[in-house]
């Protein structure tokens, strides 16, 4: 699976969006981006996926690159609750095994 | 999303003694569930590869003898540390793969070996 690279932290003021950049340069036709968070002492929730159209659900929206290369994590209306080292993974359809790196630690601001 | 449990939620044993974590889906069945372990200020590493009623698939470095795993049903999936040592306190996560695609986390289990 193809390595991703994150900012280590980001700061987002309360009711503002948090753009959440993630660099996947080396990554497959048809690897999936793959997006969870970790809020302290809990375990990873997942947030959202793609492959090459945008997605929305209720929590996020995922823009992704015409080439690829890169993705954007939406939070259009950052609470404190949101918090959280944020994961970007490229997972492969036939493979399951997520590769965690340090992600980026969002601190949301009151 | 899906549910995923996992009981207990924090456990504190005594040196060489046994401590089983139990991990359940809820509302889905999984054929596949996999354990990590995450230490303080770490990102979570897998342990292992659950397959319902087949052998686990370990990562490399993890002792598959100290740390067993049963996935004796497509919702429950069990990890034991055999001999528990201090060095085997840690934050344990498991998860279990709905349908080919996405992985759901259980809420972990914190364990501490004094």
């Amino acid at each position: 699976d193809a390595k991703t690279t994150q900012p280590p932290s980001m700061d987002c003021a309360e009711g503002r969006a948090a753009n959440l950049p993630c660099n996947h340069s080396t990554i497959s036709g048809n690897e999936y981006v793959y997006w969870y968070r970790q809020i302290h002492s809990q375990g990873p929730q997942y947030i959202i996926h793609g492959l090459k159209n945008n997605e929305t659900n209720e929590m996020a929206s995922l823009i992704i690159t015409e080439d690829r290369k890169s993705s954007t994590l939406i939070l259009p209306h950052a609470t404190l609750r949101d918090t959280a080292v944020y994961y970007c993974i490229a997972l492969g359809p036939s493979g399951s095994r997520l590769t965690f790196g340090e992600g980026t630690q969002l601190t949301v601001n009151p | 999303g899906a549910v995923v449990s996992q009981h207990p939620s924090r456990v504190i044993c005594k040196s060489g003694t046994s401590v089983k974590i139990e991990c359940r889906s809820l509302d889905f069945q999984a054929t596949t569930m996999f354990w990590y372990r995450q230490f303080p200020k770490q990102s979570l590493m897998l342990m292992a590869t659950s397959n319902e009623g087949s052998k686990a698939t370990y990562e490399q470095g993890v002792e598959k003898d100290k740390f067993l795993i049963n996935h004796a049903s497509l919702t429950l999936s069990t990890l034991t540390v055999t001999s528990a040592h201090p060095e085997d306190s840690s934050f344990y996560i498991c998860s279990a793969l709905q349908g080919r695609e996405t992985q759901y986390f259980g809420p972990g289990t914190r364990l501490l070996v004094l």
